[in-house]
């Protein structure tokens, strides 16, 4: 059975520090895996989707990477910013469509 | 574009009721997810309706069951509800174009308390 988990489970950064979320799987056949925020009590906002061909993808101060022969994926957030507190997700997608979450990162970024 | 919508919000029931859910996924996608998250379990994978039929079932009881409607709409029914239910229901759509997964995008949930 595939697991996935997140380290650190939660990280706090000065504003303006450029950090990296890892997420590790332990199935390398993945479909795709998906990168989400969620916000307290809110649903999840999807941020990047790396499909299994793909090493990384890229939108504004967000890129996302993907080593699948190593079961990892990081989240690199650049010039981070208050409103960038929240919980990152990562989710791997499985061939029929089984979706596997992470643990989280709960980010604090403080002013 | 609107998004992914899902009523009832809030939801507050009692031991042995049943309840149940709706989601409406975003115009044209056919294909609509459920989980629950839960503090201790995190986000688990319900199941999937794709084409009014289930495709894919998490490790659920059967006292969790759904169903999909024409229009792509989908209920989710959970019955004799215990405690261990309360949680925060989501569900996600996506396009789902010849077996080819797209990416999904989530509703804001419903939260449901069980007393």
């Amino acid at each position: 059975k595939q697991e996935v988990t997140q380290i650190p489970a939660a990280l706090s950064v000065p504003e303006g520090e450029n950090l990296v979320l890892n997420c590790s799987f332990t199935d390398s056949a993945i479909y795709n895996l998906q990168w989400f925020r969620q916000d307290p009590g809110k649903g999840l906002t999807s941020l990047l989707l790396i499909q299994s061909s793909q090493r990384e993808q890229t939108s504004g101060r967000l890129n996302a990477s993907l080593d699948k022969s190593s079961g990892r994926s990081t989240l690199y957030i650049a010039a981070s910013q208050p409103g960038d507190s929240a919980t990152y997700l990562c989710a791997v997608r499985m061939a029929g469509n089984q979706f596997y979450f992470g643990t989280g990162t709960s980010l604090t970024v403080i002013p | 574009k609107a998004g992914v919508t899902q009523t009832p919000r809030y939801l507050i029931k009692t031991r042995g009721q049943q309840v149940t859910l709706s989601c409406s996924p975003i115009s044209g996608h056919r294909s609509v997810s459920w989980y629950q998250q839960t503090p201790g379990q995190g986000l688990q994978f319900l199941f999937e309706y794709f084409s009014e039929t289930q495709r894919n079932k998490g490790n659920f009881p059967g006292r969790f069951s759904g169903r999909q409607f024409s229009n792509s709409r989908s209920e989710m029914n959970v019955s004799t509800l215990e405690l261990g239910d309360s949680a925060l229901y989501l569900c996600a759509s996506s396009l789902r174009e010849s077996g080819h997964y797209n990416e999904q995008f989530f509703g804001p949930g419903t939260r449901l308390t069980v007393l």
